[in-house]
């Protein structure tokens, strides 16, 4: 089945040391997103690709890169976390023609 | 600045009623709504897409409206069963999505 995937599911860094999460996607999808998302709150986009074209939203931390080196993978890395990082990492993906989004399963990242 | 506001205290329905979910929005012209399911601890949904000229989509069980003038979609879903259980997130936008911080729905048996 076409789906996207995230890796790892549980991450735990500590305060400051650098941390990578990572997205791959079998739909061959233009658009590849992040998005942060904290207990009990909307998810917000943190960036997107279009194709190799990055668009960081204006409030995104520069603490917070990504990187996509090809169609299927995305990676999100977080130079230095906080404990104000700790939340679920989604990744998601649409065609750039059918506007729907599809998520992979999150990765959940502990700050300690 | 844009605003979403979908119902932050859950919803308690029982199985077979209609739940109906509001979504709200201010300071924003979308051309386009969607509505995702959220289950605890995964990832988002997708489930209809309406577009400013529909005033209703439906899709099986689940059915959607889009009030432009009063800035506002409600979502239903009829004969609600407890597997309809989850989190219901509403988005506006096409490329980038801009979401609301959904409604837990809880159908009881």
């Amino acid at each position: 089945d076409a789906m996207v995937i995230q890796n790892p599911r549980y991450q735990v860094t500590q305060f400051g040391k650098p941390v990578t999460l990572s997205c791959s996607q079998t739909l061959n999808h233009n658009v590849m997103y992040w998005y942060q998302q904290k207990s009990s709150q909307a998810p917000k986009l943190l960036f997107h690709y279009y194709d190799k074209d990055f668009n960081n939203e204006a409030d995104t931390p520069d603490n917070f890169q990504s990187r996509r080196p090809n169609t299927s993978f995305c990676f999100l890395d977080i130079r230095s976390p906080g404990l104000g990082d700790a939340a679920m990492y989604l990744c998601a993906t649409s065609s750039g023609t059918n506007y729907e989004q599809y998520f992979g399963p999150g990765t959940r990242l502990t700050v300690t | 600045s844009q605003k979403i506001e979908q119902n932050s205290e859950a919803l308690n329905i029982q199985e077979g009623k209609t739940a109906t979910l509001t979504c709200n929005y201010t300071n924003y012209s979308p051309a386009y709504l969607q509505w995702y399911r959220q289950d605890p601890g995964r990832g988002p949904v997708f489930l209809l897409l309406i577009r400013e000229n529909e005033k209703e989509k439906r899709k099986e069980r689940l059915k959607v409206t889009f009030d432009t003038t009063l800035k506002q979609s409600l979502f239903h879903i009829t004969a609600s069963q407890p597997a309809d259980s989850a989190t219901y997130l509403c988005a506006l936008g096409f490329q980038k999505l801009v979401f609301g911080t959904g409604t837990r729905l809880l159908v009881s048996p």
